[in-house]
């Protein structure tokens, strides 16, 4: 079975512009959640869709979005790109509920904001 | 606010030795899962072992054991017959569950270097 597949693995922007990363769940898994990660800060959550429905958010503002399809993918979008937006960012999958299933993550794409 | 705290930001080992990372969280739920997590150099994210907190027995994958002191509310991850491979950050994370949805917390992880 293929794992979580997220692309693209990197990506350059200048701040201001918007971005918008892809994250394609294991077959079967209907959760997908996002994570940022930054020396800084570690691993930070931010958000979880199941069923298309944003069921939990972490504490990002507001420039970071997300949407799940149909197909369970999931797509995050960060607008108006601040250099602190830099990060790997990482999506996970499981088979229902984060809270009793246990994540599966993909290779993350890499954003570097300039 | 659920926190998760690995007191020790690196750690070296011989190869083939055994060695223990820490891990501490502090909650006031009672369900919730426990989990030690493995970034090698190559980013990808990997599952080591997972504890419900309602089992008393310790989890034990291959080479990895768990110490759950649940009381103490520490996690502690053993590895033993150290490979080069093992060489990476380790994540503890928690979860609670029930209720409300929760999300998984991260501590801020251990780098370990397993030398030949």
């Amino acid at each position: 079975k293929a794992g979580v597949t997220q692309t693209p693995r990197y990506l350059i922007k200048t701040r201001g512009q918007q971005v918008t990363l892809s994250c394609s769940p294991i077959s079967g898994h209907r959760s997908v959640s996002w994570y940022q990660q930054t020396p800084g800060q570690g691993l930070q959550f931010l958000f979880e869709y199941f069923s298309e429905t944003q069921r939990n958010k972490g504490n990002f503002p507001g420039r970071f979005s997300g949407r799940q399809f149909s197909n369970s993918r999931s797509e995050m979008n960060v607008s108006t790109l601040e250099l602190g937006d830099s990060a790997l960012y990482l999506c996970a999958s499981s088979l229902a509920s984060i809270s009793q299933e246990t994540q599966y993550f993909g290779p993350g794409t890499r954003l570097l904001v300039l | 606010a659920q926190t998760v705290t690995q007191s020790q930001p690196e750690m070296s080992v011989q190869e083939a030795e055994t060695v223990t990372l820490s891990c501490t969280y502090d909650t006031s739920e009672n369900n919730y899962y426990l989990f030690w997590y493995k970034q090698p150099p190559s980013r990808q994210m990997i599952l080591v072992i997972r504890q419900e907190a309602y089992k008393q027995q310790n989890a034990t994958e291959n080479r990895f054991s768990v110490n759950f002191q649940k009381a103490a509310k520490s996690f502690s991850l053993k590895i033993s017959d150290s490979q080069l491979g093992d060489t990476a950050m380790y994540f503890c994370a928690f979860i609670a569950y029930g209720g409300s949805q929760g999300n998984l917390i991260f501590g801020k992880g251990t780098k370990l270097s397993v030398k030949p």
